[in-house]
């Protein structure tokens, strides 16, 4: 089945800590974005990709980093600059003349 | 520059009462709306959507018309289930083919 699968839905950093959050889709959707959820808000994007070697910031990129080297893939990386990074990750995808966005099951982050 | 308001949650209903989440926005032209919905511990889906003005959206039940003049996109189900029982985001696609978010609206159904 064509889907959005993100991995792992639970991960812990440690203080100091690089984590990287993985985003895969099946859809040959173009488009990708990574949101951050936390409690009782609703989403804020992080950044986003177009196309293939190509990605935008979105309004809170401070803090992470991705790489969009192949259509399927848009790992984002929580950088020990993060300083507040518990929150619930959620990645999406769009195809070019789709209206909507498709999103995955969620990763969850906890600092240890 | 663009925004979108929920009605805050939680709401509490009873199984089978009618269900309204209100949704209101900012928005230059004419966005696309959506309702997205958020089970527990799970990542969002679609739940319906509208393109332009007095489309109606519907999906499972629940319904949701897009008002121009009142600039509103209201959520509504004549009989709710526990099932039901959820987080509802209310978003517009604006010019830059971004959504952007309402806080979302709890959803609690007892049964």
């Amino acid at each position: 089945d064509g889907g959005i699968t993100q991995s792992p839905k639970y991960l812990f950093r440690k203080e100091g800590q690089n984590v990287t959050l993985s985003c895969e889709q099946n859809l040959n959707h173009d488009a990708m974005y990574w949101y951050r959820q936390d409690p009782g808000q609703g989403l804020r994007l992080i950044y986003y990709s177009q196309i293939v070697n190509d990605f935008q910031k979105g309004d809170i990129a401070e803090g992470y980093s991705v790489s969009r080297e192949k259509k399927e893939s848009f790992p984002l990386t929580v950088t020990s600059a993060q300083k507040n990074p518990t929150a619930f990750y959620l990645c999406a995808s769009k195809s070019p003349t789709g209206v909507s966005q498709y999103f995955g099951p969620g990763t969850r982050l906890l600092v240890l | 520059g663009n925004s979108v308001t929920q009605m805050e949650g939680p709401v509490t209903l009873s199984e089978e009462a009618f269900l309204t989440i209100n949704c209101t926005y900012t928005a230059t032209g004419y966005p696309s709306l959506f309702w997205y919905v958020q089970y527990p511990g799970e990542g969002l889906q679609l739940l319906l959507k509208a393109t332009k003005a007095d489309d109606k959206g519907s999906n499972k039940g629940f319904e949701a018309t897009y008002r121009k003049e009142t600039t509103s996109f209201h959520l509504e189900k004549g009989s709710v289930q526990v099932s039901d029982s959820a987080v509802y985001f209310c978003a517009l696609r604006d010019s830059n083919y971004q959504l952007i978010w309402g806080a979302g609206t709890k959803l609690i159904i007892k049964p």
